[in-house]
């Protein structure tokens, strides 16, 4: 059963871009959820789509955001980017509330 | 703020020996744990995990223990090997919330000395 991909694995681009991360979950999987890891502060939920809806949404401004598609692939969208976004991140599938989450092994996104 | 904390970045465990990691929380809501093991450059991956209802869990050499009054918990691994130097996480959730919303602490950075 093939696992959480996420592409690319790394990634780097400059201040005020634009970048998109894609996530594939774990097929019959219908629960996406994203994390950012930084250094000191363990992972940091950014939000969780199910069923092509939003339900949770972490403490991230508005130049985060996500969405998800029919197929319960999700992408997850940085604008105008700042140096403080350089991090990992993750993302994790699952069935459904209260189950374990399934991570991908991340994107590392670098801004210069 | 940080409602689930791991007060020990790091711990150093002959193998054989057991290795007992901890992991405190401040939301009494929290009603569903979970230990997630981190090699680098890797994603997470789930270890074991409890609810509220159980005090113990165990799978094989892990065991997850809960005490609820003290809203703590601990990770037991024995005996310890090599192979299970990596980062662990605690995480915790609750029921209440609408969807899978998880808490993760900082991590341990675990060590088995061969």
């Amino acid at each position: 059963k093939a696992g959480v991909t996420q592409t690319p694995r790394y990634l780097i681009k400059t201040r005020g871009q634009q970048v998109t991360l894609s996530c594939s979950p774990i097929s019959g999987h219908r629960s996406v959820s994203w994390y950012q890891q930084t250094p000191g502060q363990g992972l940091q939920f950014l939000f969780e789509y199910f069923s092509e809806t939003q339900r949770n949404k972490g403490n991230f401004p508005g130049r985060f955001s996500g969405r998800q598609f029919s197929n319960s692939r999700s992408e997850m969208n940085v604008s105008t980017l700042e140096l403080g976004d350089s991090a990992l991140y993750l993302c994790a599938s699952s069935t459904g509330t209260d189950q374990p989450q399934h991570f991908g092994d991340g994107t590392r996104l670098s801004i210069l | 703020d940080q409602q689930v904390k791991q007060n020990s970045p790091s711990l150093s465990v002959q193998e054989g020996r057991i290795s007992i990691l901890n992991c405190d929380y401040t939301n009494s809501m929290f009603d569903y744990f979970l230990w997630y093991k981190k090699y680098p450059a890797e994603g997470p991956t789930f270890l074991i995990s409890i609810s509220s209802i159980k005090d113990k869990n165990e799978d094989g050499r892990f065991t997850v223990f809960l005490n609820k009054s003290a809203k703590h918990l601990s990770l037991h691994i024995v005996p310890s090997q090599p192979g299970d130097s990596a980062v662990y996480f605690c995480a915790a959730s609750h029921f209440a919330n609408t969807g899978n919303q998880f808490y993760f602490g900082t991590g341990t950075s675990l060590t088995v000395i061969p």
